[in-house]
């Protein structure tokens, strides 16, 4: 199974948007609406932003959200602040019980 | 406060083996599905291995397949991971993590070197 494709980079100005994108086929992404995103910061575990493709967890800000077309998901960082500088990762089912994330993102905030 | 520790990792030769442990908190353990994920050294993240509830059915990722086996006990709240025939490739950071990947452990370091 290989990895979803990510951009390794992605950076934007306080207060603007960035948007990630997450690359897979038609047998992870484009099958499963069980498409996650994870923010990890130096050293520390992941921790999930969104499941489900579009869904937030309790506690993660309303400018993190999530879309699908196709093979590809998308996460939208809105009103970028500081502490949003991290690496993001996605994340699918794939099938036959077994998951694949992606190459990951780097969102530098300027 | 819902907690997953990871314990066990270390420096471990080639062709050698390795058991990992991580211990439930917080929630009832012995009714949700388990992860293993890895990340190597400045790389991404890699799903490893999900075990059922009550053990039964294990899933692996093709790299380890026939090498690891994940395994746990919900007497004991905890989950394993026992890696056997090691490769330098294997050497990664260990997360435990929920079914849903939405609760990680810290992580473990397992480092493969001769």
């Amino acid at each position: 199974q290989s990895a979803l494709t990510q951009p390794p980079s992605a950076s934007g100005s306080p207060g603007q948007s960035v948007t990630i994108s997450c690359t897979g086929t038609s047998s992870d992404v484009g099958d499963s609406n069980f498409v996650s995103w994870y923010q990890q910061h130096p050293g520390k575990a992941p921790k999930l932003m969104i499941y489900e493709v579009n869904k937030r967890p309790s506690g993660v800000p309303d400018r993190f959200s999530g879309s699908k077309s196709g093979n590809t998901a998308s996460l939208t960082v809105s009103g970028l602040q500081a502490e949003d500088e991290a690496d993001y990762y996605c994340s699918s089912y794939a099938g036959s019980n077994n998951y694949v994330f992606g190459t990951g993102t780097k969102v530098t905030v300027l | 406060q819902v907690q997953l520790v990871e314990s066990g990792g270390g420096v471990v030769q080639p062709g050698r083996s390795l058991r990992l442990s991580c211990a439930a908190s917080g929630f009832t353990f012995s009714t949700n599905p388990m992860n293993w994920v890895r990340q190597a050294p400045g790389k991404g993240l890699e799903w490893v291995a999900i075990i059922s509830y009550d053990g039964r059915i294990e899933y692996y990722a093709d790299s380890v397949k026939g090498r690891f086996t994940i395994s746990r006990d919900n007497s004991k709240n905890t989950l394993y991971l026992q890696m056997n025939s090691l490769r330098s490739e294997d050497t990664a950071v260990y997360y435990c993590a929920l079914q849903a990947f939405d609760i990680w452990g810290q992580g473990t370091m397992v480092t493969v070197s001769s």
